[in-house]
């Protein structure tokens, strides 16, 4: 089945720090990769949706100088959390999707839980 | 508005049978997800359904009614590694995904 891994699985770094975290779709092509945001005990927000070779699409809310999202490939995108500061400590997941066939099922990565001290 | 409602939580028993239900309102509709999603991981897939109707697999089973805007997801001989958050999600016009919060089932021996 299609592999999506995410580096690093965590990361604790101090405030005003920036923190990258790549998304890998191992296996398959990933025309469409998301990020997402996930605080305890609630749902996935989604952040952004990005296609390879064009900007992302942030959602409403979400800051895009701050969450810099690169997919400069078809099996590589990160998200650059810039000056982090602790309301940011989340737990973030990516998921990618390929192009063709008629499933639109996302492939989740296992997750980066980031802690801003 | 877009919306994806399912209950907060649910307790069974192992062994039983549980249904998670879902009903959802999107812009267009092409296709309704169910996920797994145990405590501190990322979710996993479970099932798709696109038509009406039940899609069996294995212990799990997901129905869908496009008329109703209403799906559940079944789970029979359940078994103590069940207890995890389902989130349903609905597919929208623009294959965007709209998640619900999710519903934390709790199994109790």
């Amino acid at each position: 089945g299609a592999v999506v891994s995410q580096h690093p699985s965590w990361v604790i770094c101090k405030s005003g720090t920036s923190v990258k975290i790549e998304c890998r779709s191992l296996d398959f092509q990933a025309t469409t990769m998301f990020w997402y945001r996930q605080f305890p005990k609630q749902s996935l927000m989604l952040m952004a949706t990005s296609n390879e070779g064009s900007k992302a699409t942030y959602e409403q809310g979400v800051e895009k100088d701050k969450f810099l999202i690169n997919h400069a490939s078809l099996t590589l995108s990160t998200l650059t959390v810039t000056s982090a500061h602790p309301e940011d400590s989340s737990f973030y997941i990516c998921s990618a999707r390929g192009g063709s066939g008629d499933s639109y099922e996302q492939y989740f990565g296992p997750g980066t839980r980031l802690t801003v001290t | 508005g877009q919306n994806i409602d399912q209950p907060t939580e649910m307790t069974a028993t192992e062994g039983a049978i549980v249904q998670i239900n879902c009903t959802y309102q999107t812009s267009g509709f092409n296709g309704l997800f169910w996920y797994q999603q145990h405590a501190g991981e990322a979710p996993t897939f479970l099932s798709y359904n696109v038509l009406d109707g039940l899609e069996e697999k294995g212990r799990f089973s997901s129905f869908l009614s496009r008329s109703k805007g209403y799906s559940y997801l079944l789970l029979k001989e359940l078994q103590m590694k069940d207890s995890a958050s389902y989130l349903c999600a609905g597919m929208d016009s623009n294959y965007q995904l709209i998640w619900g919060a999710g519903t934390k089932l709790i199994i109790k021996p």
